[in-house]
């Protein structure tokens, strides 16, 4: 168990719907990543947020939005959703001072969304 | 960060010690390398990382060149549960901004 939580385990929607994914990050880390992992393509970075700001983004759709709250929890928000949206989603989170002690970004089990 | 060249696939025979080779020839000074490895759909695990010293822990030791353009990730008994695909990265510390670019990996079977 990493210690970051992923909610819906699983999820199954329409095309043209909205999903909200969401994660809990280890006690105590400020960074949270979402990751996403289609069929046919490998781990793509969608953004990261840092305590509550955005640190950086990847390939992530326009349809696509991500926050983090005062609590560190985040939510990533699919809109519009497409039969190629459909994948696997994994949030990740980290320490401030994780890779000097050895620990490192941590991932969750993933969010496995399915568009219909 | 620096771009890893992994092969696509290896096999190793159960017990065995598994070595997995990574060339990152234009790795910068301040680069460490990482090791994760991912079990079918499950979450990435980190394995171990290092910067210029080879490093051991509890699942894997970690052999880096001494012109640091090379590293072998080695899995020194192997079991069935260690069949994964695993990834090598390159990356600078910044202080919990660090971002992992994941490259296509190693599917490593362990062969019974």
């Amino acid at each position: 168990d990493s210690g970051v939580t992923q909610t819906p385990k699983h999820l199954i929607t329409a095309t043209g719907q909205r999903v909200t994914l969401r994660c809990s990050p280890r006690s105590g880390d400020l960074s949270v990543y979402w990751y996403q992992q289609s069929l046919d393509q490998g781990l793509q970075f969608l953004i990261q947020y840092y305590n509550g700001e955005e640190r950086a983004k990847g390939n992530i759709l326009e349809r696509f939005s991500a926050q983090q709250f005062p609590d560190l929890h985040s939510e990533l928000n699919l809109s519009s959703l497409e039969l190629g949206d459909s994948a696997l989603y994994f949030c990740a989170s980290s320490d401030p001072q994780g890779f000097f002690s050895g620990n490192t970004i941590y991932f969750g089990e993933g969010s496995w969304l399915t568009v219909v | 960060d620096a771009k890893t060249t992994q092969p696509p696939s290896m096999d190793c025979a159960e017990g065995r010690a598994a070595n997995l080779p990574c060339n990152h020839s234009t790795i910068s000074g301040n680069e460490y390398v990482y090791w994760y490895r991912q079990i079918h759909s499950q979450g990435p695990q980190y394995i171990i990382h290092g910067l210029k010293n080879n490093e051991t822990n509890e699942m894997a030791s970690l052999i880096i060149t001494e012109d640091r353009k090379s590293s072998t990730l080695i899995l020194p008994h192997a079991t069935l549960r260690d069949t994964a695909v695993y990834y090598c990265i390159a990356l600078i510390s910044n202080f919990g901004n660090e971002k992992l670019t994941f490259g296509t990996g190693t599917r490593l079977t362990i062969i019974p």
